[in-house]
This record gives structure tokens, C-alpha cells and sequence, in this order.
């Protein structure tokens, strides 16, 4: 089984603030781990993703996100926060499990960005 | 626009009756998922239908049923309907079925109150 702990539902940054939302996953096997953005009244949208290879995965609108196998994390970091970025961010992994592709998502964590 | 498109938008009904969710997926993309966002539940995976076959299931109810047509697209069935059912019933849709194989698309959903 697979799943994924996002810590704090809620993050306020100030504009111009590092970013940083926290994700910790639990898997059985070799993890594909994403990050998607959800901006009000819209559908989910893929930020970045990890397969295999680089541990540093560069993403769309300035953010990224480490995987550390050691630690089970990936967090997802941003330099400097913009007020376009305030919306609910989802982590998610899946993995190679009987030809499928049971994609399992974070409870979710609300980004807020103030003046 | 992810190309993932999903009708109705918004669906009001009572307890007791049935509904069809449907989807149509981006152009090229074999693989369709359903997931219901819930406050309570967050966003659970329900099923995946690759190329007209089910390839991963999820937290899917017994009242609940899917499937995915020669043309690709995909309805969502739900009966017997609760009140709990009330969610937003997203589509996603992908190129291939295991993880590694592209990202979901996701579709802006159908929200789904039950009266």
C-alpha cells in the first residue's frame, strides 16, 4: 500500500517568502512521487513529478521538490512566494501495482500568501 | 485547458435516484481515472479504465459503477444516492496505464449535491 502525509493543511508565507510544504510517502515499492496545484473552481494541475533518475526535480512557476529516500520526503520548495501562487497543493504518489496506476493524493495543504 | 472535458458541471438531485458523470478524455490519452474530492474525504481514488479495460480500483462503492466506451470516453455511474455522495467528481486521463507513463490530465469535475 501506498500513501502519502502532507503536514500542516494550512501555510501563510509572505510575498517574497521561501516556500516550503512538507510531504513524507509510504510505499512498498519504488515510488513515482507528484505534486499538483489546485487553483479555485479548476481541476487538478501537475507541478512536477519524480520517476527515477535526478533527486532535484525542477518544476513549472519557479518551484521544485527533493526526493530523499532516506528521510521518505518530498517537500516542495518555491524561493520567493507570489500572490498567484495562493492555492491548495496536493502530493501524490503511485507505483508500479498490478498493471494500474492507483495514483493516491495528501490530504492537501491550503497555501496562503499575504502582502 | 487540460483537454479533459467532463458534463455535467453541476448536478442537483435527491437521495435515492441515479446519476451519469461523463467524460471525455484529451485526444490521445488511453487511460481514464475517476476521483471523488470531499471535504471530509479528501481526493479518493475510485477507478482507472485503460483502452476499454479496468486496470486499477480504488475506494469505489458497490453503488458506483464505471466504464470506458470504444470511442475512449468514460461514464460514471452512481445509484441509490446519499447524502454523503455529495462531492466534486473529477476525470483524469492519461497516455498510458502505469505510473511512469505521463501525467493525469484532470478535468474540471462534476459537482454532485444530493438533496
Amino acid at each position: 500500500a501506498q500513501s502519502v502525509t502532507q503536514l500542516g493543511s494550512h501555510v501563510s508565507v509572505s510575498e517574497g517568502a521561501l516556500v516550503l510544504l512538507r510531504c513524507n510517502y509510504s510505499s512498498s515499492v519504488p515510488p513515482y512521487l507528484f505534486w499538483y496545484v489546485q487553483y479555485p473552481n479548476q481541476g487538478l494541475q501537475l507541478l512536477l513529478k519524480y520517476t527515477t533518475g535526478a533527486t532535484l526535480v525542477k518544476g513549472i512557476n519557479g518551484f521544485e521538490a527533493e526526493f530523499k529516500k532516506s528521510e521518505t520526503s518530498f517537500h516542495l520548495t518555491k524561493p520567493s512566494a507570489h500572490m498567484s501562487d495562493a492555492a491548495e497543493y496536493f502530493c501524490a504518489v503511485s507505483g508500479f501495482t498490478g498493471g494500474g496506476n492507483k495514483l493516491t493524493f495528501g490530504t492537501g495543504t491550503q497555501l496562503k500568501v499575504e502582502l | 485547458d487540460s483537454g479533459v472535458t467532463q458534463t455535467p458541471k453541476h448536478l442537483i438531485t435527491a437521495t435515492g435516484q441515479r446519476v451519469t458523470l461523463r467524460c471525455s478524455p484529451r485526444s490521445g490519452d488511453l487511460s481514464v481515472y475517476w476521483y471523488q474530492q470531499s471535504l471530509d474525504q479528501g481526493l479518493q481514488f475510485l477507478i482507472q479504465y485503460y483502452n476499454g479495460e479496468e486496470r486499477a480500483k480504488g475506494n469505489i462503492l458497490e453503488r458506483f459503477s464505471a466504464q470506458q466506451f470504444p470511442d475512449l470516453h468514460s461514464e460514471l455511474n452512481l445509484s441509490s444516492l446519499e447524502l454523503g455522495d455529495s462531492a466534486l467528481y473529477f476525470c483524469a486521463s492519461s497516455i498510458g496505464a502505469g505510473p511512469g507513463t505521463g501525467e493525469l490530465f484532470f478535468g474540471e469535475g462534476s459537482r454532485l449535491t444530493v438533496l
